[in-house]
C-alpha cells in the first residue's frame, strides 16, 4: 500500500524559506514523478511542481524563481523548498505521486497535506 | 497556458439524483491527460476519473467521464451521500498542470 506523507514547520516567517519533505512508503521513489500542490484554504488547487530521482525538475512557472525540489533516494524521500515567503504562500501543502509509470496520467496518491502558516 | 473552467460553481442534488460536471479547456487538449479528482472537507483530493474517461481504483461505476477536445463531462449515474464534495478537473500537457475552479455538488 502506498503512502504519502508531508512533514515540516506549520509556520514560516515571512521572507524565510519554507522547506517541507515527503516521505514515501510501499513505492520506490526512483519509478515515479514525485509533485509538490498546494491549496489555500477554501480555494482551489494549484500545481507547484515536480521532481525525479534523475535530477530533473520542472516547475509552475508562476512560481518558478523561488521553487527548488529535489529527491532523497536513500530515505525514499523528496523534498521542497519555497523561499521568500508571503501570506500569500499560506496553504494545505500536499505532495502526489504522477502514475504514468503505472498507466495513469494523473496524480494517483496523495499525502494528507498539511498546513503553512506565512506568519511573524 | 490552459485554462480549465468549471460549471456550475455548485450543484445542488437530492440522494439519487444524477449529476452532471462541466470542464472546458481554453484550447484543445490531448484527453489522455484529462482528470477529475474528488475532495471532501479536511480530506485530500482522490483520483476518479484520468484519460478523461478511465475509473480509478475502488471507484464505483456509477462514475463516468466522457469528453473530447475542449468538452469533458464527469457524470454521476445516482448521488449516493458519499458523492457529496467538491470535484476539480485536471490537465497536464505542455504548459503547466492547471486545475479548474472546482464544483461542488451540494445536498439540496
Amino acid at each position: 500500500q502506498v503512502q504519502l506523507q508531508e512533514s515540516g514547520p506549520g509556520l514560516v516567517k515571512p521572507s524565510e524559506t519554507l522547506s517541507l519533505t515527503c516521505t514515501v512508503s510501499g513505492a520506490s521513489i526512483r519509478s515515479y514523478y514525485w509533485n509538490w500542490i498546494r491549496q489555500p484554504l477554501g480555494k482551489g488547487l494549484e500545481w507547484i511542481g515536480y521532481t525525479h530521482h534523475s535530477g530533473g525538475t520542472y516547475y509552475n512557472p508562476s512560481l518558478k524563481s523561488r521553487v527548488t525540489t529535489s529527491v532523497d533516494t536513500s530515505n525514499n524521500q523528496f523534498s521542497l523548498k519555497l523561499n521568500s515567503v508571503t501570506a500569500a504562500d499560506t496553504a494545505v501543502y500536499y505532495c502526489a505521486r504522477w502514475g504514468e509509470t503505472s498507466g495513469i496520467k494523473a496524480f494517483d496518491m496523495w499525502g494528507q497535506g498539511t498546513m503553512v502558516t506565512v506568519s511573524s | 497556458e490552459i485554462v480549465l473552467t468549471q460549471s456550475p460553481g455548485t450543484l445542488s442534488l437530492s440522494p439519487g439524483e444524477r449529476a452532471t460536471l462541466s470542464c472546458r479547456a481554453s484550447q484543445s487538449v490531448d484527453s489522455s491527460f484529462l482528470a477529475w479528482y474528488q475532495q471532501k472537507p479536511g480530506q485530500a483530493p482522490r483520483l476518479v476519473v484520468y484519460g478523461a474517461s478511465s475509473r480509478a481504483t475502488g471507484i464505483p461505476d456509477r462514475f463516468s467521464g466522457s469528453g473530447s477536445g475542449t468538452d469533458f463531462t464527469l457524470t454521476i449515474t445516482t448521488l449516493e451521500p458519499e458523492d457529496f464534495a467538491v470535484y476539480y478537473c485536471q490537465h497536464y500537457g505542455s504548459s503547466p498542470v492547471t486545475f479548474g475552479g472546482g464544483t461542488k455538488v451540494a445536498i439540496k
